[in-house]
């Protein structure tokens, strides 16, 4: 079946340092994967979209890998602030109109 | 524009009843997704549809009915709720699938706890 792994544990930080958050994926072949942002008791927010043909895609601080064979896709933010603490999601599109939500990271950026 | 709304934003139920969370897009979006998220299960589908007056199974449909009678709308039922519904549930909204356009536009979520 098909199953979306990112770390569980909480990744901590310092401010200014360049946080990078992990996506793999297995027993599938996603066209595109997205990348949101959640904070606590709001709904997730998009932040970008890579295809499986664009191996980085960047805005602003956040630059997103797709490495298709690998089925890995990372996320960084460079010169991370207090404010970019949150969970982030991976979501591979896993059909024609849908896409499946991996568990999240949760970012800690101390001052 | 308001974006997605869903109401209501919180509510509990006792086991047995029943209730409907409407969500509402402004954005003339034409494929519309409810999801639920448990602790450390992430969100997942429960249905979506990709037009008016369709629907589809997601990954976790049992004990849930939809409707999309109108585009920008679209209901969740829960015919007899169970403790093990209670969850926060979000509604999200897409333009379609035509490039850049599958962004994934969500409310601002649900609380329901079942007793």
């Amino acid at each position: 079946s098909q199953k979306i792994e990112q770390n569980s544990e909480a990744l901590n930080i310092q401010e200014g340092k360049t946080a990078t958050l992990t996506c793999n994926y297995t027993n599938y072949s996603p066209a595109y994967l997205q990348w949101y942002r959640q904070d606590p008791g709001r709904g997730p927010v998009f932040l970008l979209l890579i295809r499986e043909n664009e191996k980085e895609k960047r805005k602003e601080r956040l630059k997103v890998t797709f490495d298709t064979t690998l089925k890995q896709s990372l996320f960084h933010i460079t010169a991370s602030q207090p404010a970019d603490s949150a969970t982030y999601l991976c979501a591979p599109a896993t059909g024609y109109s849908t896409l499946t939500f991996g568990k999240g990271t949760m970012l800690l950026v101390s001052p | 524009n308001a974006g997605v709304t869903q109401t209501p934003k919180f509510r509990v139920l006792k086991t047995g009843q029943s209730m409907t969370l409407l969500c509402a897009q402004d954005m003339n979006h034409e494929y519309m997704y409810w999801y639920r998220q448990d602790p450390g299960m992430g969100l997942r589908l429960i249905h979506y549809s990709v037009g008016e007056g369709t629907t589809a199974k997601g990954e976790v449909p049992d004990g849930y009915n939809v409707s999309r009678l109108k585009k920008q709308n679209f209901l969740l039922g829960l015919e007899s709720a169970a403790p093990s519904q209670t969850s926060v549930y979000f509604c999200a909204s897409t333009p379609g699938l035509a490039e850049y356009q599958e962004t994934q536009y969500f409310g601002p979520g649900t609380r329901l706890l079942v007793l």
